[in-house]
C-alpha cells in the first residue's frame, strides 16, 4: 500500500539553526499538508499546499516557516531559525483531493524535532 | 474557529468489552474523520462520515454522525489489545475544505 515517507525520523538542532524536514507524499496525491504535535498536546494544522502554492495556513505558520515542493516527489518544511518551542513531532500528510471532497489525509510517521 | 471536543480523555477497558468515544463540534461538521494513532507514530485513517445520520462499520468499529452533524461517536465491539491507541476525530477546518483540524484524542487501553 502506498505510504507517505518522512525523513529524518529524528532531528536534533540548536536554537537559531535552520532545519528542513522532508516528505515524499503518495505519488498520485495532489494536496499536501504539514501538522505538528507538541508532546502531550493535540495535532495542530500548520499549512496545506496545492498546485505549487499555499492554499491555507494557520496562525502558527509564521514567517519562520516555509514550504516547498522542489521536484515532483518531495515536499519540505523549513524552519528558518528554530526556537525551543518548535520542539515537536512534525507530520506530513497528503490527499488525492481537498478535504472538501471528502478525501482523507494519509499521514507519514513523523519527524521528531528536538531544539536544544 | 471550529473546535472538536472528545470524551472521554482516556479509557481503560477489559478485553472483550464494548466502548464508545464521542466527538462534539462547536459548529456544523462538513466532514468527520476518525483516525487512530499509536504513541509516537503517524495517524492511521479509519473512517469518514459525510451525511447527517450516516453510519459506517469496519471490522469491529462503527462510527456514526448525528442528524444535526455536530456530534459523532466511535463504537468498538468486543475490544481487543490491538484496539489500544489514541483515537482522534478530525473535521474540515472550514467550508472550503482545504485542511482538517483534530480533537485532543481519546487514549484507549485494553487490558487482557
Amino acid at each position: 500500500e502506498p505510504e507517505v515517507t518522512q525523513t529524518p525520523s529524528h532531528q536534533v538542532t540548536q536554537m537559531g539553526q535552520e532545519v528542513i524536514l522532508r516528505c515524499v507524499p503518495i505519488s498520485n496525491h495532489l494536496y499536501f499538508y504539514w501538522y505538528r504535535q507538541i508532546l502531550g498536546q493535540k495535532v495542530e494544522f500548520l499549512v496545506s499546499f496545492y498546485n505549487n502554492e499555499i492554499s491555507e495556513k494557520s496562525e502558527i505558520f509564521d514567517d519562520q516557516f516555509s514550504v516547498e515542493r522542489p521536484d515532483g516527489s518531495n515536499f519540505t518544511l523549513k524552519i528558518r531559525s528554530t526556537k525551543l518551542e518548535d520542539s515537536a513531532m512534525y507530520f506530513c500528510a497528503s490527499s488525492e483531493a481537498g478535504t472538501g471532497f471528502n478525501s482523507p489525509l494519509h499521514f507519514g510517521n513523523g519527524t521528531r524535532l528536538t531544539v536544544t | 474557529s471550529q473546535e472538536l471536543e472528545q470524551s472521554p480523555q482516556s479509557l481503560i477497558v477489559q478485553e472483550g468489552k464494548n466502548l464508545t468515544i464521542n466527538c462534539t463540534s462547536s459548529k456544523t461538521l462538513y466532514g468527520l474523520y476518525w483516525y487512530k494513532q499509536k504513541y509516537g507514530e503517524g495517524l492511521i485513517f479509519l473512517m469518514m462520515l459525510q451525511k447527517g445520520g450516516e453510519e459506517k462499520s469496519h471490522e469491529k468499529i462503527t462510527a456514526k454522525l448525528d442528524e444535526k452533524k455536530q456530534q459523532s461517536s466511535l463504537h468498538i465491539t468486543a475490544s481487543q489489545p490491538s484496539h489500544a491507541g489514541i483515537y482522534l476525530c478530525g473535521a474540515d477546518r472550514n467550508q472550503a475544505g482545504t485542511a482538517l483540524i483534530f480533537g485532543k484524542g481519546t487514549t484507549l487501553s485494553v487490558s487482557s
